[in-house]
């Protein structure tokens, strides 16, 4: 069945430090979304992408979308303290309803 | 700002008890999910739901769960018999339409096996 694998799995940085998160399907994605689960919170959508190449961005987040529409990233530049959290890709498949979600990226943020 | 509803926060039951889960999606969307999240995991989708009726499922979503939209807010969870590898955190979603897919996730409800 489709997986999504992420990394890392972990990444502490000092604030200021730019972060990256990758993310990988075994299949083609009709689209990709990011979400931010906050600690003992729940997810919360950051963004949808969904044409080959595409890139977005957020203020300080840049999201990007691979041209073959199998990988995707998440950039975070000059991190905040604000900006922990946990950060999911999750891909659908054409058809389906099911957004697979990666294991996330956890990111610990020292002042 | 709209949200998903969800009730309890916290529940703890015996193996082998019914739990239901309540979910209360925004009231405009059309479109209604039930993922979970066992503790430190990634989330998983169980449940897709569309005009009253399942449209798509996966493979955890056996023949001890079922969902209901027993009026025109609820949208219910059931797990007939409780296991203990049930327990995790129940995430309900709705979204508006089709695209843009974004969901609006609840806070949540935690099960607890015993």
């Amino acid at each position: 069945g489709q997986q999504v694998m992420q990394i890392p799995q972990y990444q502490h940085v000092q604030e200021g430090e730019d972060f990256t998160t990758y993310c990988n399907s075994s299949t083609t994605l009709s689209n990709i979304q990011w979400y931010k689960q906050r600690p003992g919170g729940h997810p919360v959508f950051l963004i949808q992408l969904v044409k080959s190449g595409e890139v977005k961005k957020q203020k300080r987040l840049t999201f990007q979308f691979g041209e073959a529409k199998k990988n995707s990233s998440l950039h975070i530049t000059a991190t905040q303290t604000t900006d922990v959290g946990t950060y999911f890709c999750a891909g659908s498949q054409g058809g389906s309803e099911k957004l697979v979600f990666g294991k996330g990226t956890k990111l610990t943020v020292n002042p | 700002e709209p949200e998903v509803t969800q009730t309890p926060s916290h529940q703890v039951t015996q193996m082998g008890q019914e739990v239901i889960l309540r979910c209360v999606p925004i009231s405009n969307h059309l479109y209604f999910y039930w993922y979970r999240q066992i503790l430190g995991q990634k989330v998983e989708f169980l449940v897709s739901f569309y005009n009253n009726e399942i449209s798509e499922k996966s493979e955890i979503f056996d023949d001890q769960f079922s969902v209901e939209r027993p009026d025109g807010s609820n949208f219910t969870l059931k797990i007939r018999s409780t296991k203990l590898e049930d327990s995790a955190m129940y995430f309900c979603a709705s979204k508006l339409a089709i695209f843009p897919g974004e969901l609006f996730f609840g806070e949540g409800s935690r099960l607890t096996v015993l």
